[in-house]
């Protein structure tokens, strides 16, 4: 079974207007962390925001903020005042467990493109 | 930049060939990990080092191995090269221990196998 799940491959939203990634995971380890990274048409990895199983409040980092549905395990990302700098594929992605070996399992992405 | 170095950038090299790929930590992380980015897998996590030692290992070939060094740097070997080994190999480096864990990648090294 996937553990993490995107979608939405591609995604179009217009200048100035927010739009919603939508990512849902699976785990049974009651401790986990999810995270959002952005990778631009140049390569590079960027990490955006970060949330944790036990916290209670939904995570913001700016323009970016993640709604947290423990229950429904799912973890959106929402991008307030689309940019066009902001056009790039993004990645969802689960850490699981507290123990040392703490590597990220990513989904297939979604591939923003915002209009001018 | 965002402090992790990985070298080369670009590689092309022949099938049947051995490269391999290095990556300097950001300073103060402990942990070393190697993901490979194709198009048709997606991200994939390949191995992990924490301090020198081994500590998670997943889809990674036997052909492919990797080892971190005293100095913390790593470098991910990659022999007997096939043409399905064309893709993007990542490194990331965590600080390790209790806490959100955030991984900062490097720009990557882009293999091409021809």
């Amino acid at each position: 079974a996937q553990k993490i799940t995107q979608t939405q491959p591609g995604m179009f939203v217009q200048e100035k207007e927010a739009v919603t990634l939508d990512c849902t995971y699976d785990t049974s380890d009651p401790s986990y962390g999810l995270f959002w990274y952005k990778q631009p048409s140049s390569g590079e990895m960027i990490f955006l925001i970060y949330q944790g199983s036990y916290d209670q409040q939904n995570a913001t980092e700016g323009r970016y903020s993640l709604n947290f549905q423990k229950a429904r395990k799912s973890a959106n990302l929402v991008i307030s005042a689309s940019q066009l700098g902001d056009s790039a594929m993004y990645f969802c992605a689960m850490r699981e467990g507290e123990s040392s070996a703490r590597q990220l399992t990513f989904g297939s992405g979604t591939q923003l493109t915002v209009l001018p | 930049d965002s402090g992790v170095t990985q070298t080369p950038k670009h590689l092309i090299t022949a099938t049947g060939q051995r490269v391999t790929l290095r990556c300097s930590p950001r300073s103060g992380d402990l942990s070393v990990y190697w993901y490979q980015q194709s198009l048709d897998q997606g991200l994939q996590f390949l191995i992990q080092y924490y301090n020198g030692e081994e500590r998670a290992k997943g889809n990674i070939l036997e052909r492919f191995s990797a080892q971190q060094f005293p100095d913390l740097h790593s470098e991910l070997n990659l022999s007997s090269l096939e043409l399905g080994d064309s893709a993007l190999y990542f490194c990331a480096s965590s600080a390790g221990g209790a806490g959100a864990n955030v991984l900062t990648f490097g720009a990557g090294s882009r293999l091409t196998v021809l």
